[in-house]
């Protein structure tokens, strides 16, 4: 059973446009809904985090936008540079002990065109 | 910031025979890491949790005699392939949870290729 469901598969935008990236997930006790970032060959990288008690967080130019009654979350790239051409996962855990295990998404393929 | 090494990025070995991953936390304490595996153009399947002085946990379908995690010490798991295959290929990433804080830093990742 996949909890954490992520769209689209891939994504190409030109310079200056806004990726979208959304996930929905099944478990509500999950609290913890984080973002990775991973170019090839590398491991992910964590880009922005948010907790289910607030409905938007803002770090650089990444955003993501929280719907605890829809179940959702979705990652916003701002004025968007090739460098950002990446896969990008989202992954959602339960709080708590350090044990807890992230649930992965299934990843979307950011291409940015210069 | 949390940073885990991963060791070696890349490595080539020839079947039936066995390749250890090392993954350390070089700025925390780590009571818990995790391991993964990635196919190309796949997402992270977690394979285990390597819990410090305990047996690793094996996620379903994760043999177990194949893929033996140690955790030592509080900074250091490892993770060896057994009588590797080619099937065995792929990149395997660790992570670890830093207690200070609640975010998962992984690792550089390995390139494993078994010919």
């Amino acid at each position: 059973q996949q909890q954490v469901k992520q769209s689209p598969q891939s994504l190409i935008v030109q310079k200056g446009g806004i990726p979208i990236i959304n996930c929905a997930y099944e478990n509500t006790a999950f609290d913890y809904f984080p973002w990775y970032q991973q170019f090839p060959g590398k491991g992910p990288a964590l880009l922005i985090a948010i907790r289910p008690d607030v409905s938007e967080k803002k770090e650089g130019r990444f955003t993501i936008s929280f719907n605890k009654s829809a179940k959702q979350f979705s990652l916003h790239i701002m004025d968007s540079q090739p460098g950002d051409s990446a896969t990008y996962f989202c992954a959602a855990s339960k709080g708590g002990a350090a044990g807890n295990k992230l649930t992965f998404g299934g990843g979307t393929r950011v291409l940015v065109k210069p | 910031g949390a940073v885990v090494s991963q060791h070696p990025s890349w490595v080539i070995c020839k079947s039936g025979t066995s390749v250890k991953i090392e993954c350390r936390s070089l700025d925390f304490q780590a009571t818990t890491m995790f391991w993964y595996r990635q196919f190309p153009k796949q997402s992270l399947m977690l394979m285990a949790t390597s819990n410090e002085g305990s047996k690793a946990t094996y996620e379903q379908g994760v043999e177990k005699d194949k893929f033996l995690i140690n955790h030592a010490s509080l900074t250091l798991s490892t993770l060896t392939v057994t009588s590797a295959h080619p099937e065995d290929s792929s990149f395997y990433i660790c992570s670890a949870r830093d207690n200070r804080g609640h975010g998962y830093t992984f690792g550089s990742g390995t390139r494993l290729t078994v010919v």
